[in-house]
């Protein structure tokens, strides 16, 4: 089944650190671009980080740059999100999300994991 | 960074009606446009690729329309399980950025 499976989300104070995992299958996971996206409660969809298939090229959101770590391991079709100096406002549903092919190059995400909280609070 | 502003922030519609929702964005984007739907509790499923591309199993229903600045998610005749919130998405490829509009929530009438 094509899936993807996120966690270690949880509650953590502000200042602190947390590393979210996403374990892929049913699919080639090292052929695509892969990416965070997060939405905290009651709001709008916001993009955090992707890392590039093969050369493994990272971009963020101003937001969380210099903050957050994204990285993959393509021997255990794993992408991961090291998260530091979490703020209160870093709080939200971090979903994984696969980039498709498509022949414009365009970046859009035709997979999506159920998601994993995330909780900022002293 | 390019902005992508929704309108309606969300409307009232009934089983059958044509629903419109807009998508508008800062600067040009040429058609590098998605739009997605979201359910309460779930996570969002392409809907709309290259502003105009249905993706693959997406019902007929659902078309989007549009290029540059000013998009479009038409839905001709909505169902009981369009009832959701929807999302455009832009792509900029120098810097690699990726922005999401605020969301249009769909709800029964």
């Amino acid at each position: 089944e094509v899936q993807l499976l996120e966690s270690g989300g949880g509650l953590v104070q502000p200042g602190g650190s947390l590393r979210l995992s996403c374990a892929a299958s049913g699919f080639t996971y090292i052929s695509y671009t892969m990416s965070w996206v997060r939405q905290a409660p009651g709001k709008g969809l916001e993009w955090v980080s992707c890392v590039s298939n093969y050369d493994t090229s990272t971009y963020y959101a101003d937001s969380v740059k210099g903050r957050f770590t994204i990285s993959r391991d393509n021997s255990k079709n794993t992408l991961y999100l090291q998260m530091n100096s979490l703020r209160a406002e870093d709080s939200a549903v971090y979903f994984c999300a696969k980039v498709g092919y498509y022949a414009s190059g365009y970046w859009y995400f035709d997979l999506w994991g159920r998601g994993t909280l995330v909780t900022v609070s002293s | 960074a390019i902005q992508l502003t929704q309108s309606p922030s969300s409307l009232s519609a009934s089983v059958g009606d044509r629903v419109t929702i807009s998508c508008r964005a800062s600067q040009g984007i040429s058609s590098a446009l998605a739009w997605y739907q979201q359910e309460p509790g779930k996570a969002p499923k392409l809907l709309i690729f290259d502003a105009s591309t249905l993706e693959s199993g997406v019902p007929s229903r659902f078309s989007g329309s549009g290029s540059g600045t000013d998009f479009t998610l038409t839905i001709s005749s909505l169902q009981p399980e369009d009832f959701a919130t929807y999302y455009c998405q832009q792509f900029n490829n120098f810097p690699h950025r990726i922005t999401f509009g605020g969301g249009t929530k769909v709800e029964i009438k």
